[in-house]
């Protein structure tokens, strides 16, 4: 498609059980980032991604929550050991070069 | 102090009004300046670039003073449809880098 892909749409889980978020970038967009919105929150960065540079991993909250990105375009976001204030819209963007982000519609994660 | 502040609104104005968003930004080392639209459970949709020159878009017009470290959004006319969440968002560096979002400001325009 045109834009960014990501899925589930839509993910419950019971607390303790480990998730996989997934991110398909818009073609040919090098940078891929990792966000998510807590309930009445502002969009807080996870991770970022840029071309075959190490990724930015600052804003990763705790060792449980990991991201890969293979062959340079689609990503996945574990979390392992989901915790109750893991609940979140996770969003993924991407970009080129210097133009702007653009966003996915993201992936609801409710922990039971 | 958080790195993007916004005024959390909610700014509750009439159709056809002009209403202005502020934000402030802390880190003198920013470098890129939009606004985003956030709708209800939606995902951020960009509106627009911020230019130090300032920037007109239709009725959405930009400012940045980088001295003040102020950003600011000016909607005239504005629509039932412009109601959502206006998301001030810096980049320390251009190109790419990750994004800082103030909390955003809420809209709603009413008939």
């Amino acid at each position: 498609g045109a834009g960014v892909s990501q899925s589930p749409s839509n993910k419950v889980t019971e607390k303790g059980k480990d998730v996989e978020l997934r991110c398909d970038p818009i073609s040919g967009h090098t940078a891929l980032y990792w966000y998510r919105q807590s309930l009445g929150q502002g969009l807080e960065f996870l991770i970022y991604f840029q071309g075959n540079s190490a990724p930015d991993k600052s804003g990763l909250p705790s060792d449980r929550f990991s991201a890969e990105r293979t062959g340079g375009s689609v990503s996945t976001l574990t979390i392992q050991r989901t915790q109750q204030e893991d609940s979140a819209v996770y969003l993924c963007a991407s970009s080129f070069a210097d133009q702007p982000q653009h966003f996915g519609d993201g992936t609801r994660l409710s922990i039971l | 102090r958080k790195e993007v502040e916004q005024d959390p609104g909610p700014f509750n104005v009439p159709e056809g009004a002009t209403v202005a968003f502020n934000c402030t930004y802390s880190n003198s080392a920013s470098q890129s300046f939009f606004w985003y639209r956030q709708d209800c459970r939606k995902e951020p949709k960009l509106l627009m670039s911020v230019y130090s020159s300032g920037n007109e878009d239709g009725r959405f017009t930009a400012q940045l003073n980088r001295a003040s470290q102020y950003i600011s959004l000016l909607i005239r006319d504005s629509k039932l449809s412009d109601s959502a969440t206006y998301l001030c968002v810096v980049n320390l560096r251009t190109p790419g880098g990750k994004l800082i979002f103030g909390q955003g400001t809420e809209l709603s325009v009413k008939p």
